[in-house]
Parts: structure tokens; sequence; C-alpha cells
């Protein structure tokens, strides 16, 4: 079935540093794609986004890369701080489905 | 203000009991959205309506029924908890169906003791 899926369950950084969280999708139909962020207790929330008809988009601090060839997309945090440790999540959905689907989620701990 | 707000944040209940989880969203949204997280983190969606009308029903055991009276609201009653039904039940919603942008309430974490 489809899939989405994170290649590291627990990524430690120290606080300053680049974080990348990475991320395979299964459907190559699937043409939207959004990070979320959620800390402990709370929901998840939103961060960036990105379609299909582009290959990176930029925020503030965060980058997402899409390389539809290879169905793998990445979540880039720059300069990283004690307040961005949480589970990130990678979804994708595909045309006319209505549903996204998510992945098993990676743990970000920012070290001191 | 609250976008997407849950009632209530915790439920702790018996096995067989019948509960519902209420959800509203203040963003003028189309869509609503439920999802089911359970221990490993895992969200995986349930059901979603656009505009009152079920368009995502996914294999999900006919006693959660969820229901939408209006297209803000967007309710879930679940009869005959089971054990297995301990898990932490998202609400989102998003502008309209399909590739939008959902936004997420803060969850309510159900116990079935």
């Amino acid at each position: 079935g489809e899939s989405v899926g994170l290649h590291l369950p627990t990524l430690s950084v120290q606080e300053g540093d680049n974080s990348i969280i990475n991320c395979a999708y299964s459907n190559s139909a699937s043409d939207y794609f959004i990070w979320y962020k959620q800390e402990s207790g709370k929901g998840p929330q939103f961060i960036i986004d990105i379609r299909s008809n582009m290959d990176k988009r930029q925020g503030q601090r965060v980058t997402v890369l899409l390389n539809k060839t290879v169905k793998h997309l990445s979540l880039q945090i720059a300069a990283t701080q004690p307040g961005d440790s949480a589970v990130y999540f990678c979804a994708a959905t595909s045309p006319g489905t209505y549903k996204y689907i998510f992945g098993t989620g990676t743990r970000l701990k920012v070290l001191a | 203000d609250t976008a997407v707000s849950q009632t209530p944040k915790y439920l702790v209940t018996q096995m067989g009991n019948d509960k519902s989880i209420k959800c509203e969203q203040n963003l003028g949204h189309d869509t609503m959205y439920w999802y089911k997280q359970d221990s490993k983190k895992f969200l995986k969606i349930m059901f979603s309506y656009n505009n009152k009308e079920l368009i995502i029903n996914e294999t999900v055991p006919n006693r959660f029924s969820p229901k939408s009276p209006d297209k803000a609201h967007l309710n879930l009653h679940i009869n005959s908890l089971e054990l297995g039904d301990s898990a932490v039940y998202f609400c989102a919603s998003s502008l309209l169906a399909g590739a939008h942008t959902q936004y997420f309430g803060p969850g309510t974490r159900l116990t079935v003791l």
C-alpha cells in the first residue's frame, strides 16, 4: 500500500548546527507535501509545504527539498535551537484522494 | 483565539461505554478531519467531511461514527469502547478538500480501562 517513511526515528543535533530530516514516499502521483512539527502534548503544527512542480522551498530557517526522481523529500533546519526539539512528520497527498499519508515521525533532540 | 478546538482534552472511561469528542473550527474552512495517533506517534486518517458531506471513510470499526451538524463542527462518537481504542484523537480542518494545509486541534487523549 501507499506509504510515507522516515529514515531515522531519532536525530540528535548540537544547538546551532543544521538539522536534516529525510522522508521517502512511495506514490509517484503524490503532488503536495507538508512538513509538520509536533511538540509534546500538542497537535501537529504546519511548518512548510511544497508542490510537485517545485524542487525547493524556503521559509524562515527551514528549507524543504523535493526529489521526485527518487521520491524523497527533506526538511533542513538552520541553526537548530532548543525550541526545535519535537517530532517531525512529513505527509503526502495525491490528486483526487483528499487524504494525506503521514510518515512515522522523526524525533529531533537538540543538545545544549 | 483557538483555530481548531477539541473537547475534552482527556477522557478516561471503562470498556463498553459510549463517549463523544467534539471539534470546532473558527477558520471558515470547508473540510474537517479526524485522525487517530497511536502510542508510536503514527497518525492515521479516520474520516473527513467536506461541507457536511462525508468524503473519507477509512477502514474504521462502525462503532465510530462522525457527525457534522454544520461545516464548523465535526464530532466523533464511539460506541462500546474497547481497550484498543486508547489513543490520541486529533481533529483538523483545511480550507478545501485536497491539497490544502491541514490545521490540527490540540488532541483528545482517550484512555479505555
